[in-house]
């Protein structure tokens, strides 16, 4: 099956500062990726989609300003999350669809500790 | 609006004792119906997608079934290793919507 890989798999920063997460697709193109969050014991929330060679598209109450996605080319995606605070410590989840039918793979996930 | 809800939030079983995780959907469209596992830390693992009622695939000790308003993942004689979140998902005409999954526990 496909592998979408994500690194890093932990960051933990100050706050106000900016991290940034890649999404790689190893073994295939994506032209979309998709990005999503999730809190303790909760389900994933799509925060945008992430589009090759165009502008993200953001969920609605999402700050673009806040959540810079780029995706540059057709493996890669980064999600930069810029001066960050502790709100904004959350698991943050890559994802790819892959095949025919399009079923959505999932990269391992980066867990962010604002401080 | 595209609704998915997952019973029980969470399970506890002996190891060997067989049961049910459902997932009740409300969609319009529906394109295809998914199971994820997540392990604790973990970014959810593809299991199976369904995508007409009547349909069934399994893998393993796992059978997922769909109907036109549920679906549910079987798992016969379970391993404490089969420990995990699982996750529903529906993909309607708009987006993929997530259940807020179910914890299931083996117990040795």
């Amino acid at each position: 099956g496909a592998v979408v890989s994500q690194h890093p798999s932990r960051v933990i920063c100050k706050s106000g500062t900016s991290v940034k997460i890649e999404c790689r697709s190893l073994d295939f193109q994506a032209t979309t990726m998709f990005w999503y969050r999730q809190f303790p014991k909760q389900s994933l929330m799509l925060m945008a989609t992430s589009n090759e060679g165009s502008k993200a598209t953001y969920e609605q109450g999402v700050e673009k300003d806040k959540f810079l996605i780029n995706h540059a080319s057709l493996t890669l995606s980064t999600l930069t999350v810029t001066s960050a605070h502790p709100e904004d410590s959350s698991f943050y989840i890559c994802s790819a669809r892959w095949g025919l039918r399009g079923e959505l793979f999932f990269g391992e996930g980066s867990r962010l500790t604002v401080l | 609006e595209d609704q998915v809800t997952q019973s029980p939030e969470a399970l506890r079983l002996q190891e060997g004792e067989s049961s049910s995780l459902n997932c009740s959907y409300t969609v319009s469209g529906l394109r295809g119906l998914f199971w994820y596992r997540q392990d604790p830390g973990k970014g959810p693992e593809f299991l199976f997608t369904l995508y007409s009622a009547g349909e069934e695939k399994e893998k393993e000790r796992l059978k997922a079934t769909l109907t036109k308003k549920e679906s549910f993942l079987h798992i016969t004689a379970p391993k404490p290793e089969d420990s995990a979140t699982y996750l529903c998902a529906v993909q309607g005409a708009q987006k993929l919507v997530f259940g807020q999954g179910t914890r299931l526990t083996i117990n040795p």
